[in-house]
């Protein structure tokens, strides 16, 4: 079946550092995917996404490139703030109902 | 984009107990999902609930156990039945638009059961 493997965490990088967070999938067909970003004590919700392959999402300095060949949506930011501490979940939707496979998820946490 | 309520926020409970858990959206939609969150894990699908129809639930979660309702295209319930320790979590409900686009979540039910 369908599977999301992500970087396990926690992550702690210096404000201004580069960040790699990977995520790696298994899936029939052509999935859509997403990452989705959890700040702390707020709900989900979605950070960018990637419908097909070779697309790149980006949103707030996040970027990431759905790459079919290596089955990879690596996230990527290349100089972090302290207000981007929170957990990331990589997520991949397909199908006819489009629900959500999640990763694992992965602690953020930027010092100044 | 949708607005999602979910009630109760958080919730209390003895074992041997059972809790609803209800999930209004500010506009009709098709399906509605809900994933069960447990402390410091990722977020897993316990169903997808078309309204009219009955619920669609994951390996590992059965009717007995989580009953859905979805009486209409606004509205949902997940009732955690007969709780124990373990189900201690966040339950989430989740909707979307169609494929290939965004979903938008609840605030999320925190249960501890005692």
């Amino acid at each position: 079946g369908n599977s999301v493997t992500q970087m396990e965490g926690p992550v702690t990088l210096s404000e201004e550092a580069f960040l790699t967070i990977n995520c790696t999938y298994t899936a029939t067909g052509y999935p859509s995917l997403f990452w989705y970003v959890q700040y702390p004590g707020e709900g989900l919700q979605l950070l960018l996404k990637a419908t097909k392959a070779d697309d790149k999402g980006s949103n707030k300095g996040f970027e990431a490139t759905y790459r079919k060949e290596t089955t990879s949506f690596h996230l990527e930011k290349g100089s972090v703030q302290v207000s981007d501490s929170a957990v990331y979940f990589c997520a991949l939707g397909g199908g006819a109902t489009n629900k959500l496979i999640f990763g694992t998820g992965t602690l953020l946490a930027v010092q100044p | 984009s949708a607005v999602i309520s979910q009630k109760p926020s958080r919730d209390i409970c003895q074992r041997g107990t059972s809790l609803t858990i209800q999930c209004q959206v500010d506009s009709q939609v098709t399906m509605m999902f809900w994933y069960r969150q447990q402390p410091g894990q990722s977020l897993t699908l316990i169903a997808t609930a078309n309204q009219g129809s009955e619920a669609t639930y994951e390996s590992g979660f059965v009717i007995d156990k989580f009953p859905i309702s979805r009486p209409n295209l606004t509205f949902s319930t997940l009732t955690v039945s007969n709780m124990s320790p373990e189900d201690s979590s966040i339950y989430l409900c989740s909707v979307n638009r169609g494929k290939n686009t965004e979903a938008f979540f609840g605030q999320g039910t925190r249960l501890t059961v005692v």
